[in-house]
């Protein structure tokens, strides 16, 4: 079975610029996550998609960051205009069902930002 | 609000050396707890996890065990292999929600 697949790995742009990060969840999965990974922390979740639905999006910066679940299967995240402060690891992961009691997510292995 | 909080790294241990890594958690209700660990360059895989108290899970060498009058959720292994060098995140699932909250993580050095 393949995982979750996100590209690119590594981006670099300076501030003002925009950036765009891709995923692919696993295949049937209901559910995609976006999480911000800053370094020496642990992930926090940005955005949360059932199927092509955005059931919370309480932490993403709406100013600067959108996301897009079309057809509700793949993802793009999406930052403009990018600041310092984002530096950070963006993580995708989904689920199978709803993000349901126990239930696990499955991690892609994520694109690191670099803002200069 | 609900969080999770790690003990601070970096651990480094010996080859075959016991292992513990503390997490305990603040949370309404019955969260399902997770242990996830993150290899180099790569992202998190989901490690074990307990969803309700007293559940222990296990996987690999690695046991936790929910403990809901300690709210805590131990990570142990009675000997660690250079190959388990890596990064240790607890988190919990949020009762209602079922939002994760993640604790800082704890990166574990082995030694051969």
């Amino acid at each position: 079975e393949a995982g979750v697949a996100q590209s690119p790995r590594y981006k670099i742009i300076e501030k003002r610029q925009s950036v765009a990060f891709w995923c692919n969840p696993i295949s049937g999965h209901a559910t995609l996550y976006w999480y911000q990974q800053i370094l020496g922390q642990g992930p926090k979740l940005l955005i949360q998609f059932q199927n092509n639905g955005v059931v919370d999006d309480s932490q993403l910066p709406k100013d600067r960051f959108s996301a897009e679940r079309l057809k509700g299967v793949d993802s793009t995240l999406k930052i403009q205009p990018a600041k310092l402060e984002d530096s950070a690891v963006y993580l995708c992961a989904s689920s199978l069902v709803s993000g349901g009691p126990g239930e696990t997510q499955y991690f892609g292995p994520g694109t690191r930002l670099l803002v200069l | 609000g609900n969080s999770v909080t790690q003990m601070e790294g970096p651990v480094t241990l010996s080859e075959e050396a016991f292992l513990t890594i503390n997490c305990t958690y603040t949370a309404t209700g019955y969260p399902s707890l997770f242990w996830y660990v993150q290899y180099p360059g790569e992202g998190l895989q989901l490690l074990l996890k307990a969803t309700k108290a007293d559940d222990k899970g296990s996987n690999k060498g690695f046991e936790a065990t929910y403990r809901k009058e300690t709210t805590s959720f131990h990570l142990e292994k009675g000997s660690v292999q250079v190959s388990d060098s890596a990064v240790y995140f607890c988190a919990l699932s949020d009762t209602g929600t079922y939002k994760y909250i993640f604790g800082t993580g704890t990166r574990l050095k082995v030694l051969a």
